[in-house]
């Protein structure tokens, strides 16, 4: 099972900001998190991953709690090709069913 | 080419046949992973391979599953005696180098699965 909980969806405006939170609350020292998404009819697409520290790449950045058991994936301006499901996986490589991301115009 | 690639993109086959599925991992990418995904379900950890070996194979459903994986690329997923619950996209993904206690060192890249439907 997964060891991760997330909402089921959210939905956010075009060009806002948005956060997408994971818990992750019986993560290991060792467990990385990690954040994937999969857009309709494709396969899964690396995001980003972090240990302890914030992360920030191209697409997005990644903040992570002190005691390390959440985590929130931020798009910085959200448009309507990030619309997909996001999922925050630890180290097992555990998919859960993600967040639906919709993305309004 | 580039990415990695899975055949066939569908395959429809009758309950009790078996069913083979390929994944073309990239090229020199010595980790690979095998998923599957039921209809509106997150993706399911199946089997991991580093080079020719599944250090991994605990999420293998049961034993009419089975996947190996030769020359440190191309691997085959074969299902026996499939059933309707069976049916599902079946992905594949290679990494660069090996998971760790850590996790995957490196990203993993998914290919664009399998589509099966056993009727």
């Amino acid at each position: 099972d997964a060891k991760t909980t997330q909402p089921n969806s959210m939905e956010s405006n075009e060009e806002e900001p948005v956060h997408l939170p994971c818990n992750h609350s019986t993560i290991s020292g060792t467990d990385y998190i990690h954040w994937y998404r999969q857009l309709p009819s494709q396969g899964p697409e690396y995001v980003i991953h972090g240990l302890t520290s914030n992360v920030n790449n191209r697409m997005a950045s990644l903040a992570i709690a002190e005691d390390r058991k959440s985590s929130t994936l931020i798009l910085h301006r959200a448009t309507l090709r990030d619309a997909a499901v996001y999922y925050c996986i630890l180290s097992d490589m555990r998919f859960g069913a993600g967040t639906r991301l919709t993305v309004k115009p | 080419g580039a990415g990695v690639s899975q055949s066939p993109s569908n395959k429809v086959t009758e309950k009790g046949k078996d069913v083979e599925l390929r994944c073309d991992p990239i090229s020199g990418h010595t980790a690979l992973y095998w998923y599957r995904q039921s209809l509106g379900q997150g993706l399911e950890f199946l089997i991991y391979f580093q080079g020719n070996s599944a250090p991994d194979k605990s999420g293998l459903p049961s034993d009419r599953f089975s996947a190996e994986r030769t020359g440190g690329s191309v691997s085959t997923l074969t299902i026996q005696r499939t059933q309707q619950e069976d049916s599902a996209v079946y992905l594949c993904a290679s990494s660069l180098n090996q998971r760790t206690t850590y996790g995957p060192r490196d990203e993993q890249f998914f290919g664009p699965g399998t589509r099966l439907t056993v009727l």
